[in-house]
């Protein structure tokens, strides 16, 4: 049972927009940055979005990232076939003394 | 830019040790903070620890009774140490930079290794 709590699953249709929840607490989300990952199996996470809403060079403004309260939000705009991976959100958690991940969530583009 | 390489046996029985070794190019492993994490087959991401270059280290409180987390300046690697492993540690393993200008524990991973199979069958 994982800290933070995410969807096991999301679709949608190219074009569309979908968004990811992460829902934590006051120890993790509440106090501090999130950061988003994407999974393309088999192979490594690659950071999407860190501090909340913040891109690193390369990954498209489809992507975006948002936060309020306790909880976290991953958006995709534009629905692409090659977004088609599992995301991760994670964040500090400060009752443990470290990071923490969701469960992750697969997106499927149907 | 970044490079990070993880090595190590891929096949261990129950209550070995697992050892692996992350090597780092391109930047020098100085300065900042660097992580292990694990990923069981078909399972998400788990945080196994960080280590900062000066050899101070941060555990998941689940499996700090069994990690050593350490750093070898002079060759720019750090390494992972887990003992008594089960079938519960097969994972790949991967090791990861701590993003940040100013060093600190986050949940910033940039960039990643490619991921290492350790299997522990007997």
């Amino acid at each position: 049972q994982s800290v933070l709590t995410q969807p096991t699953s999301a679709s949608g249709t190219p074009g569309q927009r979908v968004t990811i929840s992460c829902s934590g607490s006051s120890s993790n989300i509440g106090n501090n940055y999130v950061y988003w990952y994407q999974q393309l199996p088999p192979t490594a996470p690659k950071l999407l979005i860190y501090r909340n809403n913040q891109r690193p060079s390369g990954v498209p403004d489809r992507f975006s990232g948002s936060k309020s309260g306790t909880s976290a939000s991953l958006a995709i705009s534009g629905l692409r076939s090659e977004d088609e991976a599992d995301y991760y959100c994670a964040v500090l958690d400060d009752s443990l003394s470290g990071p923490v991940f969701g469960g992750g969530t697969k997106l499927t583009v149907l | 830019q970044v490079q990070l390489q993880e090595s190590g046996p891929g096949l261990l029985k129950p209550s070995e040790t697992l050892s692996l070794t992350c090597s780092v190019s391109g930047d020098s492993i100085g300065s900042y903070y660097w992580t292990w994490i694990r990923q069981a087959p078909g399972k998400g991401l788990e945080w196994i620890g960080c280590l900062y270059y000066s050899g101070s280290t941060n555990y998941n409180p689940s499996l700090k009774s069994r990690v050593t987390i350490s750093v070898d300046t002079s060759k720019n690697q750090f390494s992972l140490k887990l003992t008594s492993v089960t079938a519960a540690d097969t994972a790949v393993y991967y090791c990861a930079k701590v993003g940040g200008v100013v060093a600190a524990p986050r949940a910033w991973f940039d960039p990643w290794g490619q991921g290492t199979l350790v299997t522990v069958s007997s």
